[in-house]
């Protein structure tokens, strides 16, 4: 069964400091990977995503991801986090075979301390 | 870019109450949307998807006949939560994606539902 595992519940970081959430994934098709963004009460947006090609993916508000297939991994990074990125972030995974279903993770809370 | 429209926003009603909620594509047509559901601090779970002119394909553990999914046109599904009781009481997501797509998900704002 597919899942996603997003390890940390909870971060906290100084404004300005760089950002790495992490996301492992179990799949038993070929994955097609995002990241979305939820602030409190709203519905999501989308950051990023991962069909093919370079597996460096550059989204929106400075993030970018990385898809390491040998570590089942999409980890999210930010190199210099502003305090308007507090928010949760999730991991989901989806696969043509699977229409536009996706499962997602359960979710990391960004903190930005200033 | 592409916009999911949800209303009410927030809701809250008598137990036993039903309460609808709207979920509509605003600058596209979509064949296919999805409604989820999220716990206080947790992640979204996917409760159904809704089929343009066709029955709803609900996830396993979801009732039915508890939440139903009118999917009439193609810019517009509505969930209905039946006889609601305090434990329907969440934040209930929806998602669509322009028809023919594959991983251009747009969600809705969100509608939170407090039964009383």
């Amino acid at each position: 069964a597919q899942s996603v595992t997003q390890p940390d519940i909870h971060i906290t970081v100084s404004e300005g400091a760089s950002l790495e959430l992490r996301c492992n994934y179990s799949y038993g098709a070929t994955p097609y990977l995002f990241w979305y963004v939820q602030s409190p009460g709203q519905g999501l947006q989308l950051l990023l995503k991962y069909f093919s090609g370079d597996t460096l993916v550059q989204g929106i508000k400075g993030f970018e991801a990385e898809f390491k297939r040998s570590q089942s991994s999409f980890n999210l990074r930010k190199p210099s986090v502003h305090w308007s990125d507090a928010a949760e972030y999730f991991c989901a995974v989806g696969a043509v075979e699977y229409g536009n279903k996706l499962v997602f993770g359960a979710g990391t809370i960004l903190r930005v301390k200033s | 870019g592409a916009v999911v429209s949800q209303h009410p926003s927030w809701v809250i009603c008598k137990s036993g109450t039903s309460v609808k909620i709207e979920c509509r594509s605003l600058d596209f047509q979509a064949t296919t949307m999805f409604w989820y559901r999220q716990f206080p601090k947790q992640s979204l779970m996917l409760m159904a998807t809704s089929n343009e002119g066709s029955k709803a394909t609900y996830e396993q553990g979801v009732e039915k006949d508890k939440f139903l999914i009118n999917h009439a046109s193609l810019t517009l599904s509505t969930l209905t939560v039946t006889s609601a009781h305090p434990e329907d009481s969440s934040f209930y997501i929806c998602s669509a994606s322009p028809s023919g797509s594959f991983g251009e998900l747009f969600f809705g704002e969100g509608s939170r539902l407090t039964v009383l």
